[in-house]
């Protein structure tokens, strides 16, 4: 089955404690992002990756990083998480270039307090 | 300007009305357009694309499209209450044709 996966699916943190959140995809797609869902500001990118070693940055990304070691896996870090980060967190990946819908994970909804 | 926008509503129609929800966007190269649709904490799921000018229907939905006017639509017919959810507009970049943006949302309670 195609599917993008995230864990955790949740995750209550403290300020300062780094974290990671893991995505991974069986599609062998190209693309992959990150977003963050916020009551009243929808979805926005934190960053992007157009292949492995290939990474920019999204529109808010600040406090984040993200690597891509492999085509299938693109993690999310944060290094000293703040309570502004407590959001909803979705993955997407999707194949680069044609008209093609990204496929997104279940979500990973943070809380750091 | 929003590079996507869209009424927030939320918009509030009987059940087996037509539901009519709007999106305009600025990217003028832009040439694939998709509605998703996300239940209350859920992620979004793909429900239509739409690449050229004019109608494309799937079942009970319908989406348009007027790249002059840089506007897309969603039509919902025979609205039903489990239609109530949160639709979102996104424009795939013409400068990053990986990049898709989306707009903030519109949500939709259709009422029994």
């Amino acid at each position: 089955e195609a599917q993008v996966t995230q864990n955790p699916r949740y995750l209550i943190t403290v300020t300062g404690k780094k974290l990671t959140v893991t995505c991974s995809q069986n599609m062998n797609h190209e693309y992959m992002s990150w977003y963050r869902q916020d009551p009243g500001l929808g979805l926005r990118q934190i960053y992007y990756s157009m292949n492995v070693e290939v990474t920019d940055k999204g529109d808010v990304p600040e406090g984040y990083k993200v690597s891509r070691k492999e085509k299938r896996n693109f993690p999310l870090i944060l290094e000293s998480p703040s309570p502004n980060q407590t959001s909803l967190y979705f993955c997407a990946s999707s194949h680069r270039g044609g008209p093609t819908e990204a496929f997104f994970g279940q979500g990973t909804r943070l809380t750091v307090v | 300007q929003k590079e996507v926008e869209q009424n927030s509503g939320p918009l509030s129609v009987p059940e087996g009305a037509i539901a009519s929800l709007n999106c305009t966007y600025s990217d003028r190269g832009s040439q694939s357009f998709f509605w998703y649709r996300q239940y209350s904490g859920k992620s979004p799921e793909l429900i239509m694309f739409i690449y050229s000018n004019g109608d494309k229907e799937d079942g009970r939905f319908t989406a348009q499209l007027n790249k002059a006017s840089q506007y897309v639509s969603l039509l919902i017919r025979d609205s039903q209450p489990s239609d109530s959810a949160t639709y979102l507009c996104a424009v795939k970049s013409s400068s990053n044709t990986g990049k898709l943006i989306f707009g903030q949302g519109t949500t939709l309670q259709v009422k029994p």
